[in-house]
């Protein structure tokens, strides 16, 4: 059963706010992403735990803030977001972190900055 | 660099027609190659994936893609169209070197069905 569930679905948020994106999986894999995909674009890699460690961070912004609390779920931690940080973003896992290694992929949490 | 290229960003065929949805990867070491679906406002769902062991790979929903090393292709087709086929379709690259999973997508291709 591959599969990895994220919340919420939908999240409109202020740029003030503070708010979370949640992630989680029981497939027992040890690697976890973040992926941001605009609109008709491919998806763009922002964060890489493998086995709870923060493996790989591709220069995202800080006010995206990612935390993999254990080995099921990862979050990611928004604050004082701009509106170009509209998206759907994919959370998805791994077996290992690993090139050849399939990634599973959830169905993402829309997020609307207003 | 890896990089992958999908040549046609919008394809559109008639149902039950042969698709053809080309992937052009850059690399001098044969990579592992993956195609990815993205049905509308859904996440991405494996198709199939390249590893070295058959260069004919049959995937899922009647999909297969044929490596060509020569021609550093990994085109995906399937005989016969059908309108639940309709979705965006990434071609994706991973680096047999890397010890990261970083895999590079391509820019991806709209597939329509005319009825």
């Amino acid at each position: 059963d591959t599969e990895v569930t994220q919340t919420p679905k939908h999240l409109v948020m202020g740029m003030t706010n503070k708010k979370s994106l949640k992630c989680e999986q029981h497939m027992g894999h040890r690697a976890m992403y973040w992926y941001k995909q605009k609109a008709k674009k491919p998806p763009e890699l922002m964060f890489v735990y493998s086995y709870e460690k923060l493996s790989i961070n591709e220069s995202v912004p800080s006010r995206f803030s990612p935390e993999c609390p254990n080995s099921s779920l990862l979050n990611l931690h928004l604050h004082a977001l701009q509106p170009e940080d509209s998206a759907l973003y994919l959370c998805a896992s791994s077996l290992i972190q690993g090139a050849g290694n399939t990634i599973y992929f959830g169905e993402g949490s829309w997020l609307t900055v207003v | 660099a890896q990089s992958v290229t999908q040549l046609g960003s919008h394809v559109s065929v008639s149902e039950g027609a042969l698709v053809l949805l080309r992937c052009n990867y850059s690399s001098s070491v044969p990579p592992y190659l993956f195609w990815y679906v993205q049905y509308p406002n859904q996440g991405l769902q494996l198709l199939l994936k390249y590893t070295s062991a058959a260069t004919l790979v049959k995937g899922i929903n009647g999909f297969e893609a044929e490596f060509k090393k020569s021609e550093t292709s990994f085109h995906l087709t399937k005989p016969s169209a059908h309108m639940s086929d309709a979705a965006e379709y990434f071609c994706a690259v991973s680096d047999r070197s890397s010890s990261a999973s970083k895999i590079i997508f391509g820019s991806g291709t709209r597939l329509s069905i005319r009825p």
